[in-house]
């Protein structure tokens, strides 16, 4: 069974740092981009970022661009979310998802892991 | 980049209706498509990519048509289950960017 388990959120101050992980099985992780999708409370979906299958290409969305880094680790059969100068409008779920056959649509998501940004 | 625009943002439909999504990109993304089926609490869930190409799994009910600028998902018998908030995607282009999304709910 194809899996993806986030981990790594919880609260933190404006300004600081948190690295999200996102480990998956079920499948052969080293053949598949990835990528992050967030959700504020209440709100609706956003991309964050992806990644190709062995970590040489990643893009990310202007509101995160220079604050976050995609990795991954394919001998860990793992993906993660360095977030770096967090600010309150970064508070959401954040989703890993995979990317079937590299085509930018996302199937299947994490369960998800919340960030919350406060003082 | 690239406004998705869906409609409408909610609709209350009874059991067994049949219901109809509307998803309007900014400029023409061909087939380059998907939707997603969201619960509450629960990650999104994918229904069709291509535009029209159903997902393994997903009932035959759920059905997608479009290209160019004008999407729609329909239901064709709504389901006790199938009540949840439904989200267009466009993958033609970086960034990639969601509807806001269509909360279908009990009448």
């Amino acid at each position: 069974e194809v899996q993806l388990v986030e981990s790594g959120g919880g609260l933190v101050q404006p300004g600081g740092s948190l690295r999200l992980s996102c480990a998956a099985s079920g499948f052969t992780f080293s053949s598949y981009w990835m990528h992050w999708v967030r959700q504020a409370p209440g709100k609706g979906l956003v991309w964050v970022s992806r990644i190709n299958s062995d970590g040489s290409s990643t893009s990310y969305a202007d509101s995160v661009k220079g604050r976050f880094t995609i990795s991954r680790d394919n001998a860990k059969n793992t993906l993660y979310l360095q977030m770096n100068s967090l600010r309150a409008e970064d508070t959401a779920v954040y989703y890993c998802a995979r990317d079937p056959f590299g085509g930018n649509w996302f199937d299947p998501w994490g369960q998800g892991t919340l960030v919350t940004v406060s003082s | 980049a690239i406004r998705m625009t869906q409609s409408p943002s909610s609709l209350s439909a009874s059991t067994g209706d049949r219901v109809t999504i509307t998803c309007r990109a900014s400029q023409g993304i061909s087939s380059y498509l998907a939707w997603y089926q969201q619960k509450p609490g629960k990650a999104p869930k994918l229904l069709i990519y291509a535009a029209s190409t159903l997902q393994s799994g997903v009932p035959s009910r759920f059905s997608g048509s479009g290209s160019g600028t004008d999407f729609t998902l329909t239901i064709s018998c709504l389901q006790s289950e199938d009540f949840a908030t439904y989200y267009c995607q466009q993958y033609y282009s970086y960034p990639l960017t969601f509807g806001q999304g269509t909360k279908v709910e009990i009448k």
